[in-house]
């Protein structure tokens, strides 16, 4: 069965922290994308891959490094997390021909 | 640059009542068409999606939407709703999939018995 897992579903740090999120898709799907999903904003994308090794940037990048170190697994990374970094964060995937495929999400609170 | 407007943040309706949501799009181009829908602490769930064909193209549970190039519209429609239809509705739009999807802000359904 396809799907997306993420890890850690919830996540607290403080300001000034080092934070990765993890996904893995079993789907084997070439594309991958993280959003954001904020009250007034719905879901932004941040950065997106094609495949091992790529990285193509979003919509709302700052702050956000990702690195896609296989087919199946993305990070999405926060070097010095900001309260304006609290957000319920969704990973994806897609084979490209198909609509994308959500994970259930990471809820991280930065204080 | 394309965007995806839902002008109705709440809707609240009554257990077998019918149900439409509204969305219109800006884009300049034939871009494809989704509805997702979000239950309490889940992740989003594809409803249905358009790129061709037929206007009116049927979903999950009931659901099905209605795609009127002339309004740049894509509505959601349901006949009769369940407490389970109780969620958020996510219109999103994208030129193709490998750049990912724009989403509209949503629309928090809430059925009442």
């Amino acid at each position: 069965e396809a799907a997306v897992t993420q890890s850690p579903r919830n996540k607290v740090t403080v300001t000034g922290g080092n934070v990765t999120l993890s996904c893995r898709q079993t789907n084997s799907h070439n594309y991958m994308y993280w959003y954001r999903q904020d009250t007034g904003h719905g879901l932004r994308l941040i950065h997106y891959s094609y495949g091992a090794g790529n990285l193509q940037i979003g919509d709302v990048p700052d702050g956000y490094k990702a690195t896609r170190t296989t087919q199946e697994d993305f990070f999405l990374l926060l070097e010095l997390a900001s309260p304006s970094q609290t957000s319920l964060y969704f990973c994806a995937s897609s084979d490209g021909n198909q609509a994308p495929l959500f994970g259930e999400g990471t809820r991280l609170s930065v204080l | 640059a394309q965007s995806v407007t839902q002008p109705d943040a709440r809707v609240t309706v009554s257990e077998g009542a019918s149900l439409q949501l509204r969305c219109k799009y800006s884009y300049s181009g034939t871009p494809y068409l989704f509805w997702y829908v979000q239950y309490p602490r889940q992740g989003l769930q594809l409803l249905l999606k358009y790129y061709s064909g037929d206007p009116v193209v049927q979903g999950v549970n009931g659901f099905e939407a209605e795609f009127i190039k002339s309004n740049s519209s894509f509505h959601l429609r349901k006949a009769s709703v369940h407490w389970s239809d109780s969620a958020v509705y996510f219109c999103a739009v994208s030129l193709n999939y490998a750049q990912g999807l724009t989403f509209g802000l949503g629309t928090r359904v809430s059925v009442f018995p």
